[in-house]
């Protein structure tokens, strides 16, 4: 079993529905991190989180310490948010960042 | 600013070469990490400096290794390149060594041929 699950593994979904990632973990964290990232492979930092939840703009990400789970929702989908959105966890030593093998989204307009 | 800049973006070797893929940070940025993304999965962790030391290492093999200079720069060297070291490496940065936020570079494409 692997450290970090992501489910679903693929989503398509129309343009603004309402869209939930979630990430679950195994081991003890120090962080948790969600990441964007486009076809060509260019990575982006959308969340870092330890406790609660954060928003930016359309994009809201929760973490549940004790459940060991974080999910990551979008609210009024758009083509542009079509991406894969990967979940990673940093060790409660801070020496490792381990990924989700992430989930594919596809928002159609 | 400049954000995180890697060099090469693309390059292709021949099994048994050897490569060495260069990373600047953000100006600032004293931690730098290293990740290894083979087609159609996530990445996975390879180094991370702090400081010019080495602050974690992932599951590879010796055939990896990495250094930081004093500027905060490094270079990910890979000897004896096999197919399976046909990838993207990534390339992050951030302020502190941990919990910070990540700063990815573009990536340099590594094919093995």
């Amino acid at each position: 079993k692997n450290e970090v699950e992501q489910s679903p593994q693929n989503l398509t979904a129309q343009e603004g529905e309402f869209i939930t990632i979630n990430c679950s973990y195994s081991v003890g964290i120090s962080a948790l991190h969600w990441l964007q990232q486009h076809p060509g492979g260019g990575i982006v930092s959308l969340f870092m989180l330890s406790s609660g939840k954060k928003k930016h703009g359309r994009l809201i990400a929760t973490i549940n310490i004790q459940e060991k789970h974080s999910s990551l929702h979008i609210t009024a989908s758009h083509p542009r948010d079509s991406a894969v959105y990967i979940c990673a966890v940093r060790g409660s030593s801070g020496d490792k960042l381990t990924f989700g093998t992430g989930t594919r989204l596809a928002v159609r307009p | 600013d400049a954000g995180v800049t890697q060099s090469p973006t693309h390059l292709i070797k021949t099994r048994g070469q050897q490569v060495t893929l260069r990373c600047s940070p953000i100006s600032g940025h004293k931690s730098v990490s290293w990740y290894q993304q083979v087609l159609g999965q996530g990445p996975q962790f390879i180094f991370q400096y702090y400081e010019k030391e080495e602050r974690g290492r992932g599951n590879f093999p010796d055939r990896f290794s990495a250094r930081q200079f004093p500027n905060y720069s490094s270079e990910l060297n890979v000897n004896a390149l096999l197919l399976g070291d046909s990838a993207l490496y990534l390339c992050a940065s951030s302020l502190e060594w941990y919990p910070g936020e990540l700063f990815f570079g573009e990536g340099s494409r590594l094919t093995v041929l």
